[in-house]
């Protein structure tokens, strides 16, 4: 199985940066999801990352190491709506993907 | 509109007795994924199809059966149900098994056992 670590809670300000962490080890790698969830929804995808590095969608930006077998999901300008549980979840080699327990961001005015 | 429906939106039933939760999909996706999500636990895969036709099993497989008759449908029975099995249910599908594919997730189905 996957072992996924990600911080249960983290509050920030609105217009301020919120950097979430996601370690992870897992038998066989191809690929890293961020999924964003608010309070009753569905989870909807906001990243991939299957190669070292940064990649930039707007405002969220999702960064990748292999080897150290960790991930970060940025959120800069933060916005109220941007108050929801961001789950990082693991392809492993058999293909299915493992979650994480997810992270609640809120943010505060 | 294109996507991923669930059916029922919540549902409480007795211990011991029957339930399928429905799942379709309208995007021809190949690959289709029932997940329960409870508090702490994050989301963990009960039973995956990656075509019609085969299933396989997941991480929390038991007490839970599936079916893929065809490429819209995949729906989710518990033959006799237990509180433990008190969760909210979402269904997913991404295109196919690719490194790339992203699930889209249907609106889950909140499930309460007695």
């Amino acid at each position: 199985g996957q072992n996924i670590d990600q911080p249960t809670e983290m509050t920030a300000t609105e217009g301020a940066i919120v950097q979430i962490n996601c370690t992870y080890q897992t038998s066989g790698f191809n690929g890293l999801f961020w999924y964003q969830q608010h309070a009753g929804e569905a989870p909807t995808f906001l990243s991939y990352n299957v190669l070292d590095g940064l990649e930039e969608k707007g405002r969220f930006s999702s960064f990748l190491s292999r080897s150290k077998g960790y991930s970060y999901l940025l959120l800069k300008e933060l916005q109220m709506k941007d108050s929801a549980s961001y789950l990082c979840a693991v392809r492993a080699g058999d293909y299915k993907l493992s979650f994480g327990a997810g992270t609640t961001v809120t943010v505060r005015a | 509109i294109a996507g991923i429906t669930q059916a029922p939106t919540s549902q409480i039933l007795a211990a011991g007795r029957r339930m399928t939760l429905r799942c379709t999909q309208d995007m021809r996706h190949n690959a289709m994924y029932w997940y329960r999500q409870d508090l702490g636990l994050g989301l963990r895969l009960i039973h995956y199809s990656n075509t019609a036709g085969t299933t396989g099993k997941g991480e929390v497989p038991d007490g839970y059966s599936v079916s893929r008759a065809n490429t819209d449908d995949f729906p989710l029975t518990l033959a006799s149900a237990v509180p433990s099995q008190t969760s909210v249910y979402f269904c997913a599908s991404s295109p196919g098994t690719s490194d790339y594919n992203e699930q889209f997730f249907g609106p889950g189905t909140r499930l309460t056992v007695l």
